[in-house]
């Protein structure tokens, strides 16, 4: 399979707890993104990679949410202290171009207790 | 700012029946607009696109006509199967931007 990838596809914490995120873009994409998604709503815009570097960040991502992708390629996407309000959905997609598809991963779901 | 407003789900229509879900959008310029689709345990994926006015978007008998005069882009199709079960996004992109701007989603469900 040659899409999008993500791990874990689950993820249960407890509050105050830190997690992070893999994604797996398809390899030839150099622009790679991040969404989340809670119940009842659409994505929304975190953060965007070209290559390695990242060009621009949500305001919804708070001082405890980090992203990278250091090599170009994989990225993580680490929250700490955790709280139960960042229960959602978190989505990764790739694309190759500025105005090219983005495919999108099947999503990591967080869950905080 | 962005925004995009979808209809309300869910949405339950019998198979071979018409199906229209409205979108609405707001955006300076001239954005490109998108139906995404997520079917269930599957991850989002592109249905169809339209980058300019007037442009319709096609695929697997789904369309939607991209009307900057009331900036909306409905998506329809003429007959819905069961296997069309799933959450439908509109969705918009700036010109230039990165980032894509989600409508709520609507749940369509087909039964035999």
């Amino acid at each position: 399979d040659t899409g999008v990838s993500q791990n874990p596809r689950h993820k249960i914490t407890k509050r105050g707890q830190n997690v992070t995120f893999r994604c797996d873009p398809i390899s030839e994409h150099n622009r790679l993104y991040w969404y989340r998604q809670t119940l009842g709503q659409g994505p929304e815009f975190l953060t965007y990679f070209q290559n390695e570097a990242q060009l621009e960040k949500s305001r919804l991502l708070s001082d405890r949410f980090s992203a990278e992708r250091p090599k170009g390629s994989f990225s993580t996407l680490e929250i700490q202290r955790t709280e139960q309000g960042d229960s959602a959905m978190y989505l990764c997609a790739s694309t190759s171009g500025l105005q090219a598809e983005q495919f999108f991963g099947p999503g990591t779901r967080l869950t905080v207790l | 700012g962005n925004s995009v407003t979808q209809m309300e789900g869910p949405v339950t229509l019998s198979e071979e029946a018409f199906l229209t879900i409205n979108c609405t959008y707001t955006a300076t310029g001239y954005p490109s607009l998108f139906w995404y689709v997520q079917y269930p345990g599957e991850g989002l994926q592109l249905l169809l696109k339209a980058t300019k006015a007037d442009d319709k978007g096609s695929n697997k008998g789904f369309e939607a006509t991209y009307r900057k005069e009331t900036t909306s882009f409905h998506l329809e199709k003429g007959s819905v199967q069961v296997s069309d079960s799933a959450v439908y996004f509109c969705a918009l992109s700036q010109t230039g931007a990165n980032n894509l701007f989600f409508g709520t989603g609507t749940r369509l469900t087909v039964i035999p």
